[in-house]
Order: C-alpha cells, then structure tokens, then sequence
C-alpha cells in the first residue's frame, strides 16, 4: 500500500526564517502531489497541487514544492515565514490508477515566533 | 461560493451507539469523500461517493456506511461505537472523480465515543 512520509512532526522558526518541509511518497507510478495546510480552529485548505509539467509549483501565500521524481519526494519551501503561517501543514498523494483517495502523511506541525 | 458545510461540529456518544454525520458538498461539486482524522495523525479516506454510489473504500470496517443524496449532500454512519472511533470526521467535496481540481474540505464534526 502506499504511504506518504513527512519526517519534521514538529518545527520551531523564528520569523523570516527560510523553510523547507520534507514529504516522501512510496508509489511508484503517476501521482498527483498536493500540500494542505490547517491554521489553528479551520479547516484543511488546499496550498498548491502538482499533476504534470514544471516540477516547480508555486501555491498560495509564497509557497512553493518541488516534485523530484527520482527521490519521490515533493518538498515544500517557504524562503521567509512569517507568524501568521503557524499552522499544521500535510503532504498527501492520489495515486492516478489506484482510485480518486488522497493519501495524507502524519502532518507537520509548524510554528513561527514573533 | 458556499464551501463544505458539515453537522454537527461536536458529538459525544457512547460504546455501542450509532452515529450519523451530515456534510453539505460545495456548490457544484458533484463527489463527496469522507476522512477520520485521528488525534496527532493525518486523515484516512473511508470512501468515496460519486452519483449516490461508492466508488472507493479505504481500510475501514463495514460498520462505516454511507450515502449520497441526489443534491450531493452525504451522510457517514458508524454503527457499534468503538472507543477507538473518536476521531475529527472531514468531509471534502470535488468536482468529478478524480480530485484533479482539488479536494474542499468542512471544517469538520468532532466524535468522541466514552
């Protein structure tokens, strides 16, 4: 069965510090690669989604991830954060012949200091 | 557009019982996908709905039921309550199979079983 990795559970950064989240995927074949992010009391929200093309994928809020298929990973980076991106963020995968669920990683739990 | 509305928010319920959870899919959005969101985990797909049938299942046992509604509006059931069952129960809509557009996610229903 497939499983997604996210090696950080916790990170602790200072504001406008750069940062870069790892995620892992096992699946072999063709997936799309998606980050959720959950800011404390709401809902889960999409951040940026890869299908094909430019493995460089910029999302919402100056976040970007880079899908290098060679390491089936799919990393997400920030060049400065701010206290406002305290939040959970989660890597999760659909692999395209295999059904239409999103298989989730354990989460990372960031959080920025002022 | 209106997003995932899911009721209720909070549920306490106890061994043995049975429980509905209700969830509104966004506006136009014709697939609804149900996830447990396990304290300090990542979500886990239950199942997926897509014109009032299943059309995929993750590892969960058959006392977890569903439906959809012709309006696309959905109901997870759990039947015999287990303590391992609480959990925040996430409800995400999307427009066709496959999530390609992405997955909208309810902020939501909260189940603990005592």
């Amino acid at each position: 069965a497939q499983s997604v990795s996210q090696h950080n559970h916790h990170v602790i950064l200072s504001e406008a510090a750069s940062l870069e989240l790892g995620c892992n995927y096992s699946y072999g074949g063709t997936v799309n690669l998606f980050w959720y992010v959950q800011y404390p009391g709401q809902h889960l929200q999409l951040l940026l989604k890869y299908f094909s093309g430019d493995p460089l994928v910029k999302g919402i809020k100056g976040f970007e991830a880079e899908f290098i298929k060679s390491k089936f990973s799919f990393n997400l980076r920030k060049p400065s954060v701010q206290w406002s991106d305290t939040a959970e963020y989660f890597c999760a995968v659909i692999e395209n012949n295999a059904g239409n669920m999103l298989t989730f990683g354990g989460g990372t739990r960031l959080m920025v200091k002022p | 557009e209106t997003g995932v509305t899911q009721s209720p928010t909070h549920l306490i319920k106890t061994r043995g019982q049975q429980v509905t959870l209700r969830c509104s899919s966004q506006s136009g959005h014709n697939t609804v996908s149900w996830y447990q969101q396990a304290l300090g985990q990542g979500p886990q797909f239950i199942f997926q709905y897509y014109r009032e049938e299943e059309n995929g299942r993750g590892n969960f046992p058959p006392r977890f039921s569903g439906l959809q509604f012709p309006n696309y509006s959905s109901e997870l059931n759990v039947n015999a309550l287990e303590l391992d069952d609480s959990a925040l129960y996430l409800c995400a809509s999307s427009s066709g199979q496959g999530g390609v557009s992405g997955y909208t996610f309810g902020s939501g229903t909260r189940l603990t079983v005592v």
